[in-house]
């Protein structure tokens, strides 16, 4: 049972470097999420996505893209890394709707320097 | 006010310890209320999921909901160094509702 994997566990990158984070899940959830989680703060949304084709912003959504080409990959992208966005990434999934319990991932801890 | 307020911690109690973390919220829509337990570089796992007001009881575990105080409770009850973890609050309700985390409280059972 892999559950929500997700590669890279750790990544340093430069300011103004790009990268993607990504995130598959095994579970045939429909819905996917995108959160950061920084010192204090707890989760703030990015992104969402009800489903393979359709994305939607989250509450912190700036600096980030993201594409749901399949229904098990959510994968999201940094164009121009900022110190900023020194955070942990964590994807989730849920089946069916947004009331529906969601299934973590062990996140990606980024540093941007 | 914020929408989820959760006690900042941390929190540290000895062995066998009742513990009780609890969060307040806002927004009357909320109908669904979760508690993660997050572990040291781990991300959250889904410990407790509850809709009505009242109890639910799993194991150790006791979550309460008390909606016409905007109130839920969760109880641990014979607390082990294998509890101690960072333990959030969530909750969802409404149109074009999205989870609403709590800030997350640090609990450290001393052995």
């Amino acid at each position: 049972n892999a559950g929500v994997t997700q590669t890279p566990k750790f990544r340093i990158l430069k300011i103004g470097q790009s990268m993607t984070l990504q995130c598959t899940q095994d579970m045939n959830h429909n819905y996917m999420y995108w959160y950061r989680q920084d010192p204090g703060m707890g989760l703030k949304l990015i992104y969402y996505s009800v489903g393979a084709g359709i994305t939607d912003k989250g509450e912190v959504p700036n600096g980030y893209n993201v594409s749901r080409s399949t229904t098990e990959d959510f994968p999201l992208r940094l164009e121009l890394a900022a110190p900023s966005q020194t955070s942990v990434y964590f994807c989730a999934s849920s089946y069916l709707g947004e009331n529906q319990p969601q299934h973590f991932g062990d996140g990606t801890r980024l540093s941007i320097l | 006010q914020k929408e989820v307020e959760q006690d900042p911690g941390p929190l540290s109690v000895p062995e066998g310890a009742i513990v009780s973390l609890n969060c307040t919220y806002s927004n009357s829509a909320f109908q669904y209320f979760m508690w993660y337990r997050q572990y040291s570089r781990k991300g959250p796992e889904l410990l407790m999921y509850t809709y009505s007001s009242g109890n639910k009881e799993d194991g150790r575990f006791t979550a309460q909901v008390d909606k016409s105080s905007k109130y839920i409770s969760l109880f641990i009850r014979d607390s082990q160094p294998s509890d101690s973890a960072t333990y959030l609050c969530a909750m969802i309700g409404g149109a074009n509702s999205k989870l609403t985390f709590g800030k997350g409280i640090t609990l450290s059972v001393r052995p």
